[in-house]
């Protein structure tokens, strides 16, 4: 069985701002994590994955994330935010590459606030 | 590149009724497409897994007769919502596996009066 942890369902920060969305998971083997946004009535677009290879993984939009097995966690950073970085971030883990063929389990979500 | 649709974007239906939802995958073939529930303000749950030519895989929890899966073609998955209920309102996403990445389309929201 799978989980995903996301703390903070609300994260503030402004302009400029570092910005750190936090993800913790739990699996039984050797995970797939990822992390993708939503904006409103929007699909989910990938920002970035982890499949075994190195630990610091940098997405899109200058985001990156790195994979700690020791504290099981894959938490999302960005040096700078910015305006447009405003949406809804899912942390995701699977036991296949891409959820090939579990499927993706989801945390539920952190909605990112970008103050003026 | 990896674009996915969904049609339609909303739709409306009495209580009751059956509603057809499309997932197209509109530059790659796909043989493995997932379906997804988004309850306001939650996140997603995977629903069921379909595989071209075979039968869908559902989660546990969710039912065969009420969700039915169809996917006939390599670029078409197919969830139709059937004796729809208030209670199956909700947002509908499906994601296309493509080179060991899940694109999503950008969600069906189904209310039922």
């Amino acid at each position: 069985a799978q989980s995903v942890t996301q703390l903070g369902s609300h994260v503030s920060v402004s302009e400029g701002a570092l910005v750190l969305l936090r993800c913790n998971y739990s699996s039984s083997v050797p995970p797939y994590l990822f992390w993708y946004v939503q904006y409103p009535n929007q699909g989910l677009q990938l920002l970035l994955k982890y499949t075994s290879a190195a630990t610091l993984v940098k997405g899109i939009n200058g985001f990156e994330a790195e994979f700690k097995k020791s504290e099981t966690s894959f938490h999302l950073t960005k040096p700078s935010a910015h305006m447009s970085d405003a949406a809804e971030y899912f942390c995701a883990v699977s036991s296949n590459s891409g959820g090939g063929a579990d499927g993706l389990t989801f945390g539920k979500g952190t909605h990112l606030i970008i103050q003026p | 590149g990896a674009v996915v649709s969904q049609h339609p974007s909303r739709v409306i239906c009495k209580s009751g009724t059956s509603v057809k939802i499309e997932c197209r995958s509109l530059d790659f073939q796909a043989t493995t497409m997932f379906w997804y529930r988004q309850f306001p303000k939650q996140s997603l749950m995977l629903m069921a897994t379909s595989n071209e030519g075979s039968k869908a895989t559902y989660e546990q929890g969710v039912e065969k007769d009420k969700f039915l899966i169809n996917h006939a073609s390599l670029t078409l998955s197919t969830l139709t919502v059937t004796s729809a209920h208030p209670e199956d309102s909700s947002f509908y996403i499906c994601s296309a596996r493509a080179r060991e990445t899940q694109y999503f389309g950008p969600g069906t929201r189904l209310l039922v009066l």
